[in-house]
């Protein structure tokens, strides 16, 4: 199957500080990627859809402003936290669609962990 | 908007027995993908079985297959023969262009 990256796997950072998680497509080419939030024991929850060569489109009562995303080519999309905040600490989750932005099957990265002290 | 309802939060099942976990979703689309992931402890997301919904033959991946009722809006999911590996969170999703999950359910296997 298809193999989506992230990078770092986890992360410390104090508040107040920036922090960027890299989310990778290594076999495909991934004109759209989304990345997703995921609390302890809860479900994921859609942030935002990456577009290579155009903005990203944020799900309502996302800051987009607080929540930076480049899709910089057809494999590779970064999420930068600005600012970070102790709510901002979460696991957040990458996919990629194979088979163009309506693909059948999405795939998933491993995840990052951000806490912020 | 399209939601999709876990109602089973939890769920049990003795080794090498049989288990369903439920899943509705609501749209107004005809053409759409459902999907059940699973995610064990080390969190990857891992796809067990996906259906199109314009394909009546409800899909099979080995022990695990579906009861896809369009019409009712249905997509449960059948794990036989249940094996201690199979123990994690199982998540529901719908995706028409995005991917919209479930609560989840997290399935316990005795052995």
């Amino acid at each position: 199957g298809a193999v989506v990256s992230q990078h770092p796997s986890w992360v410390i950072c104090k508040s107040g500080t920036s922090v960027k998680i890299e989310c990778r497509s290594l076999d495909f080419q991934a004109t759209t990627m989304f990345w997703y939030r995921q609390f302890p024991k809860q479900s994921l929850m859609l942030m935002a859809t990456s577009n290579e060569g155009s903005k990203a489109t944020y799900e309502q009562g996302v800051e987009k402003d607080k929540f930076l995303i480049n899709h910089a080519s057809l494999t590779l999309s970064t999420l930068t936290v600005t600012s970070a905040h102790p709510e901002d600490s979460s696991f957040y989750i990458c996919s990629a669609p194979l088979g163009g932005p309506r693909g059948d099957t999405q795939y998933f990265g491993p995840g990052t962990r951000l806490t912020v002290l | 908007a399209q939601t999709v309802t876990q109602s089973q939060p939890e769920m049990s099942v003795q080794e090498a027995e049989t288990v369903t976990l439920s899943c509705t979703y609501d749209t107004s689309e005809s053409d759409y993908y459902l999907f059940w992931y699973k995610q064990p402890p080390s969190r990857q997301m891992i796809l067990v079985i996906r259906q199109e919904a314009y394909k009546q033959q409800n899909a099979t991946e080995n022990r695990f297959s579906v009861n896809f009722q369009k019409a009712a809006k249905s997509f449960s999911l059948k794990i036989s023969d249940s094996q201690l590996g199979d123990a994690a969170m199982y998540f529901c999703a719908y995706r028409m262009n995005d991917m919209r999950f479930g609560a989840g359910t997290r399935l316990t296997v005795k052995p």
